[in-house]
């Protein structure tokens, strides 16, 4: 069974912390992202990365950044969390160098940031 | 510009009733297209998802999509609803590159 795992569902941090959120996927694809969900905006992309240690910024990077050493895991980095940061973190993956892969997700983690 | 509009934020049907669930996209290609179900606390399953052929597309959980690329839409259906169905619903549209757009979902509650 396909697995998109994340370290963790619940976090909390302190404003100015730097938080790290990991991914993990057991399915030898290509392509992982992060994405943030908040209510009424829907999914917006932070960053995806196609290959080891290549990254491309998505719709929303600024205050992100990322890390892939290994094709299997994929870490969201927050340098100096924000409030505004609080919100639903949820990272996929996929195979293949086109569109045509479809996207697995893990559970997500629910950042707050206090 | 490639973006998704799902017009219902929410809906309320009674079970066994039917439903259908509003998709229209932007894309300036042959859009593949898929929509995705998130139960409260997880992850995005994904229902179904279209590429080329067949306009009308068979998912799980009894749900099917029919492409129309004259209305750019992706409507999802569902004959009779079940309780367990209750859940947040997105549409998203991708193409030649990675990336994959997607809608501010619809949220369905379901009435015994």
């Amino acid at each position: 069974d396909v697995k998109v795992t994340q370290s963790s569902r619940y976090l909390v941090k302190r404003t100015g912390e730097k938080v790290f959120l990991e991914c993990v996927q057991d399915m030898d694809h290509e392509n992982m992202f992060w994405y943030r969900q908040d209510p009424g905006l829907g999914l917006r992309l932070i960053y995806f990365s196609y290959d080891v240690k290549m990254k491309e910024k998505g719709d929303i990077p600024e205050g992100y950044s990322v890390s892939r050493e290994k094709k299997e895991r994929f870490s969201l980095i927050l340098e100096s969390a924000s409030t505004n940061q609080t919100s639903m973190y949820l990272c996929a993956s996929s195979r293949g160098t086109g569109g045509l892969g479809e996207q697995y997700f893990g559970p997500g983690t629910r950042l707050t940031v206090t | 510009a490639q973006s998704v509009t799902q017009p219902d934020i929410h809906i309320t049907v009674s079970e066994g009733a039917s439903l259908e669930l509003r998709c229209n996209y932007s894309y300036g290609a042959t859009p593949y297209l898929f929509w995705y179900v998130q139960s409260p606390g997880q992850g995005l399953q994904l229902l179904l998802k279209y590429f080329s052929g067949d306009t009308l597309v068979q998912g799980i959980k009894g749900f099917e999509a029919e492409f129309k690329r004259s209305q750019s839409s992706f409507n999802l259906r569902k004959p009779s609803v079940h309780w367990s169905d209750a859940a947040e619903y997105f549409c998203a549209v991708g193409g030649g590159g990675l990336e994959f757009y997607f809608g501010t979902g619809t949220s369905l509650t379901v009435i015994p």
